[in-house]
């Protein structure tokens, strides 16, 4: 079945330190790739998606391309911020039903210090 | 506030009590999803409705969940006799059928079973 493995946490680095948080992805078809960005003591928010192969994402800094031939949407930000500490999640959107849900990987911690 | 909220933030329990979650959508979305997010992992879809109609279950569900959505509109979902492997962060989420394929989180409701 469908699946998404990302990188496990927690990732510590300091201010303005370059990120990646690497995820690879299994899936029949062409899924939507996304990742989401949960903050301290708030909902799921989304960060960025892409739609198809070689489309990249972007937002707030953060990007990350969808490669089809290495089923990979890794994550990249030149200069992390503390304001970026959160836990990150990268997911796919299941097109095998109707339901199109969302299938999410483990997360990955982010901690940033000053 | 148009975003997507959820009732209560917070439930403790004891086990083999009922309890009841509410969700209300972004008021223009006509699906609305159910996902269970235990620690330490990313969110697990559990079902989803188009309007009224309750069209995907995931095997998480068991006999003791229930879901509805009577008017299209706000959802419940119940959990009978809870056991302490129901605690955990249960989340909904809304989007158009046809639109966007950008699901919108609430903030969660946190069961926390005794």
């Amino acid at each position: 079945g469908n699946s998404v493995t990302q990188m496990e946490g927690p990732v510590t680095l300091s201010e303005e330190a370059f990120l990646t948080i690497n995820c690879t992805y299994t899936a029949t078809g062409y899924p939507s790739l996304f990742w989401y960005v949960q903050y301290p003591g708030e909902g799921l928010q989304l960060l960025l998606k892409a739609t198809k192969a070689d489309d990249k994402g972007s937002n707030k800094g953060f990007e990350a391309t969808y490669r089809k031939e290495t089923t990979s949407f890794h994550l990249e930000k030149g200069s992390v911020q503390v304001s970026d500490s959160a836990v990150y999640f990268c997911a796919l959107s299941d097109r095998s039903s109707s339901a199109s849900k969302i299938i999410f990987g483990s997360g990955t911690r982010l901690s940033i210090r000053p | 506030d148009t975003g997507v909220s959820q009732d209560p933030r917070h439930k403790i329990t004891k086990r083999g009590q009922n309890v009841t979650f509410r969700c209300d959508p972004i008021s223009e979305h006509n699906r609305l999803y159910w996902y269970r997010q235990t620690l330490g992992q990313g969110p697990e879809f559990l079902t989803y409705f188009q309007n009224e109609a309750q069209l995907e279950k995931s095997r998480l569900l068991s006999d003791r969940f229930s879901a509805e959505r009577p008017k299209g509109s706000f959802s419940t979902l119940e959990i009978q006799r809870t056991e302490q492997g129901d605690s955990a962060m249960y989340l909904c989420a809304s989007s158009l059928e046809l639109a966007t394929i950008e699901q919108f989180f609430g903030p969660g409701t946190r069961l926390t079973v005794l």
